[in-house]
């Protein structure tokens, strides 16, 4: 099963308009983080934003916020007022584990949502 | 300054050759990253060094091997590479593995590499 599910393949929305990107995620470990990254044509993974699964409020950098639903395993990336530089993949990622595993180690990537912004 | 620097950006290499991708940070982190990411897919981990030493190796083939000289440095040598190994080859760092504050890893505008 997937660990990180985000159901829009594609996303268009209008310059200045808000956007949600949706992302859903599987675990049943009690201290988890959950990332936003963004991947332009050109290769590079920027780091957007992270959540931690004890935060008690949602996360925001700038223009990026985190709604974060704990109890329906959900955290959707809202961009406000889309910018034409905002075209790009943006994959939803996770990691698990606490700090004394291994498995902490791992960053799980959805498949990604390719958003168009339209002038 | 989170800058991850990675050269080339671009290779072209033969099945017989044997090149080298090179990672470099200086923001202090004591984790690094090597991921591969095909065309349309998301990155997959290979393989991950805390304090220079290996500590995860995703089962990646030999024809891979990865080296970390010192704490900003690190290495994937590559050697009789196949055709499917082309990819974009992501080079990532972070503060410490276990961290939990501050865990986000920053990456590298990666290596396109083709294998002909």
């Amino acid at each position: 099963a997937q660990k990180i599910t985000q159901t829009q393949p594609g996303m268009f929305v209008q310059e200045k308009e808000a956007v949600t990107l949706d992302c859903t995620y599987d675990t049943s470990d009690q201290s988890y983080g959950l990332f936003w990254y963004k991947q332009p044509s050109s290769g590079e993974m920027i780091f957007l934003i992270y959540q931690g699964s004890y935060d008690e409020q949602n996360a925001t950098e700038g223009r990026y916020s985190l709604n974060f639903q704990k109890a329906r395993k959900s955290a959707n990336l809202v961009i406000s007022a889309s910018q034409l530089g905002d075209s790009a993949m943006y994959f939803c990622a996770m990691r698990e584990g606490t700090p004394l595993l291994r498995s902490n180690y791992k960053l799980t990537f959805g498949k990604g949502t390719l958003l168009t912004v339209n002038p | 300054d989170t800058e991850v620097t990675q050269t080339p950006k671009h290779l072209v290499m033969g099945m017989t050759n044997k090149k080298s991708l090179k990672c470099e940070q200086h923001m202090g982190h004591r984790a690094m990253y090597w991921y591969k990411q095909k065309a349309k897919k998301p990155p997959e981990l290979m393989f991950v060094y805390s304090y220079e030493k290996l500590s995860i190796n995703e089962s990646v083939p030999s024809r891979f091997s990865p080296e970390c000289p010192n704490s900003s440095l690190l290495n994937l040598h590559l050697h009789a590479l196949q055709p499917e190994d082309s990819a974009l080859y992501l080079c990532a760092s972070s503060l410490d593995v276990s961290r939990t504050h501050k865990p986000e890893q920053y990456f590298g505008a990666g290596t396109r590499l083709s294998v002909l």
